[in-house]
């Protein structure tokens, strides 16, 4: 089935760093989700962005719609031991079909 | 409760034999989607309900796959005849309406003996 491109495929970082991940499609979306899935569980909704340009916190997290349609970014700052897992991007597109990118795995060492 | 609840949380069965599997969306969420999700990757669009109807069927596999939401509310997926590659994690989200956030189930893991 149809994925976004997601970027980088996984990340390992020190306690306390930033992190940055990216998503992109050749075709555009109305709305972008940033999720976050833990082992055994369902994604869980991080953040929603709903028009191209919008930049949107919470907490030590921030995304981006990109002015295209057909990007968006995340930012996680001061990573801690608990952000570890997997982060996907997903877009709505003008079928109100949700659909996902490929995974950012993130690994946080102490 | 107040989150999307998917039932059962395992099921394992024999190649061959019929499952289903169920989904109670978030009290007044309109939309219900179902994916499937193979380990390592993102999860995979199926089906999506707007009210009792199939808005969208496209990403079901094959004929063996069907699903109802026949009061607008619970869904169910049914798979006939399974085999060893639907073993799978399948995944029930539901939202407000179909152009709002998606809110997800802990899903279902099927695994095809």
């Amino acid at each position: 089935g149809q994925q976004l491109n997601q970027s980088p495929q996984s990340m390992f970082i020190q306690e306390g760093e930033d992190v940055s991940m990216n998503c992109t499609s050749s075709s555009i979306f109305n709305t972008w989700l940033w999720y976050k899935q833990d082992p055994g569980e369902g994604p869980v909704l991080l953040i929603a962005l709903y028009k191209a340009g919008e930049l949107t916190s919470n907490g030590r997290l921030t995304a981006q719609f990109g002015i295209t349609r057909k990007d968006s970014f995340l930012n996680i700052s001061a990573s801690i031991p608990s952000d570890v897992g997997i982060y996907f991007c997903a877009g709505i597109n003008n079928t109100d079909k949700l659909i996902f990118g490929t995974g950012t795995r993130l690994q946080v060492f102490p | 409760g107040a989150g999307v609840s998917q039932t059962p949380s395992n099921k394992v069965t024999e190649k061959g034999k019929y499952v289903e599997l169920r989904c109670d969306p978030i009290s007044g969420h309109t939309a219900l989607y179902w994916y499937r999700q193979s380990l390592g990757q993102g999860p995979e669009f199926l089906i999506y309900f707007q009210g009792t109807g199939a808005a969208d069927d496209s990403g079901l596999p094959n004929d063996r796959f069907f699903a109802v939401r026949p009061e607008g509310s619970v869904s169910t997926l049914k798979i006939q005849r399974t085999e060893r590659g639907d073993s799978a994690v399948y995944l029930c989200a539901s939202s407000r309406d179909p152009r709002d956030s998606k809110f997800f189930g802990p899903g279902t893991r099927l695994t095809v003996l």
